[in-house]
């Protein structure tokens, strides 16, 4: 049972453009959102977050809107750049102190 | 400030045997946190350990186990092993309990013959 839902594989975006990295949640419980971003042989790092109080948190080139009625959340990257390859995992809390649950993840390709 | 390790980077064994694999925490993190990552999925939550006390477990079996230690070194601990235990299996370590903070290690790719 996939509480956190990637339901993009991949992506591919032209360098400079607008990157959109969809996630769906079921749980309406969830108060904490979470983005992730991982190179091969690393481990995932944190990228950004956002509670469930608010609909957008932004910290530079990345942004993560939250629509709760709609029970799902984006991260925009603009502009992409090369470095933006990588893997992208969505996750959601149910609150600080709770476990952290993940996506599939989206493989994202910046293409030149 | 010296990141999270794991050791060792690969590892394979067959069914049937045990596996310890070792992560060694952020210095002054009081939390270690272990995933097991299946080939093309996210991070599955294995365990949550706090202060050398187990604060939260997912949907794993119990011969999934783990240890953490005073100097920030953790274990997980695997009997029995099974086809389906193949992952990348991540720790990560924070300072407060939960998941908020975490910064993981690379992993350790175990492949079970």
């Amino acid at each position: 049972d996939q509480q956190v839902k990637q339901n993009s594989p991949s992506l591919s975006v032209q360098e400079g453009r607008i990157s959109i990295l969809n996630c769906d949640y079921t749980n309406s419980m969830f108060d904490y959102f979470l983005w992730y971003k991982k190179y091969p042989a690393e481990g995932p790092t944190f990228l950004i977050s956002i509670s469930s109080i608010k609909d957008k948190n932004e910290d530079g080139r990345f942004t993560v809107f939250l629509n709760k009625s709609a029970k799902h959340l984006s991260l925009h990257i603009v502009p992409s750049q090369p470095g933006d390859s990588a893997v992208y995992f969505c996750a959601a809390s149910l609150n600080r102190d709770d476990k952290i649950i993940f996506g599939k993840g989206t493989r994202l390709h910046i293409l030149p | 400030e010296t990141g999270v390790t794991q050791s060792p980077t690969h590892l394979i064994k067959t069914r049937g045997q045990q596996v310890t694999l070792r992560c060694s925490s952020q210095s002054g993190h009081n939390t270690v946190s272990w995933y097991q990552q299946a080939l093309g999925q996210g991070p599955q939550f294995i365990f949550q350990y706090y202060r050398e006390e187990e604060n939260g477990r997912g949907n794993f079996p119990p011969r999934f186990s783990g240890l953490q230690f005073p100097n920030y070194s953790s274990e997980l601990n695997v009997n029995a092993l099974e086809l389906d235990d193949s992952a990348l299996y991540l720790c990560a370590s924070s300072y407060d309990r939960g998941g908020f903070g975490q910064f993981f290690g690379p992993g350790t790719r175990l492949t079970v013959l």
